[in-house]
């Protein structure tokens, strides 16, 4: 079976360009999440879909940031316009279900992302 | 704000010895605690997790401890392995909730 899939493994961009990443998560997976570690910090939580809703989004840091999941399947995070402090890795994540019971949340490989 | 184990330390042993790695919590209201291992390009990785109701918990060569009274979350893994090399992480999740919030991490390198 295949793991949680990300794409770009990794973007190099300037400073204004758009970049949008994407998430396949774990078939059968309704719930997805995005995490990011940006230079010298811990990773953090963006947002968590259940299905295609937007369940939480309390980490989006401002509005340059765009989350999307059509469908309820794979998801899309797009920057626009990117800035040189969005320079990190952007994990995606999926469950089965939510919360922790019995629980086990799967992360992708993670798209590096470079804005120069 | 909520903070989970901000240290970043590097931990180095000898391949064969036991480890132990470290985190400190700071949200008394968490309920779950994971651990997970990054290797270098990789994703977080599930090692072994733990509710509050518990102090301990084994699984295969690795074991978690549990201190609320101290909110202190160890990993220990016995006869450490070269594979073994990489990046600790705790996190912590409230009940019912779906929020990880991770620790900075701990390096761990496997002398052979």
């Amino acid at each position: 079976e295949a793991g949680v899939t990300q794409f770009p493994s990794h973007s190099v961009i300037e400073k204004g360009q758009t970049v949008t990443l994407r998430c396949d998560p774990i078939s059968g997976h309704d719930n997805l999440y995005w995490y990011r570690r940006v230079m010298g910090k811990e990773i953090k939580f963006l947002l968590h879909f259940v299905k295609e809703s937007k369940q939480d989004e309390s980490g989006m840091p401002n509005n340059r940031f765009l989350a999307e999941r059509t469908g309820g399947t794979y998801s899309t995070l797009k920057v626009q316009p990117a800035e040189l402090e969005d320079s990190g890795v952007y994990f995606c994540a999926s469950s089965q279900t939510g919360g922790y019971s019995g629980n086990t949340i799967y992360f992708g490989e993670g798209s590096w992302l470079t804005v120069v | 704000g909520e903070s989970v184990g901000l240290h970043l330390p590097t931990l180095s042993v000898q391949e064969g010895d036991n480890s132990i790695i470290n985190c400190a919590y700071s949200n008394s209201a968490s309920d779950y605690f994971i651990w997970y291992k990054q290797e270098s390009g990789k994703g977080p990785q599930f090692i072994i997790d733990i509710r509050s109701n518990m102090d301990k918990r084994q699984g295969q060569r690795v074991t978690v401890l549990l201190n609320k009274t101290v909110k202190h979350l160890s990993l220990q893994i016995a006869a450490t392995q070269p594979g073994d090399s990489a990046v600790y992480f705790c996190a912590e999740m409230k009940e019912y909730g779906n929020k990880l919030v991770f620790g900075a991490g701990t390096i761990l390198r496997v002398k052979s």
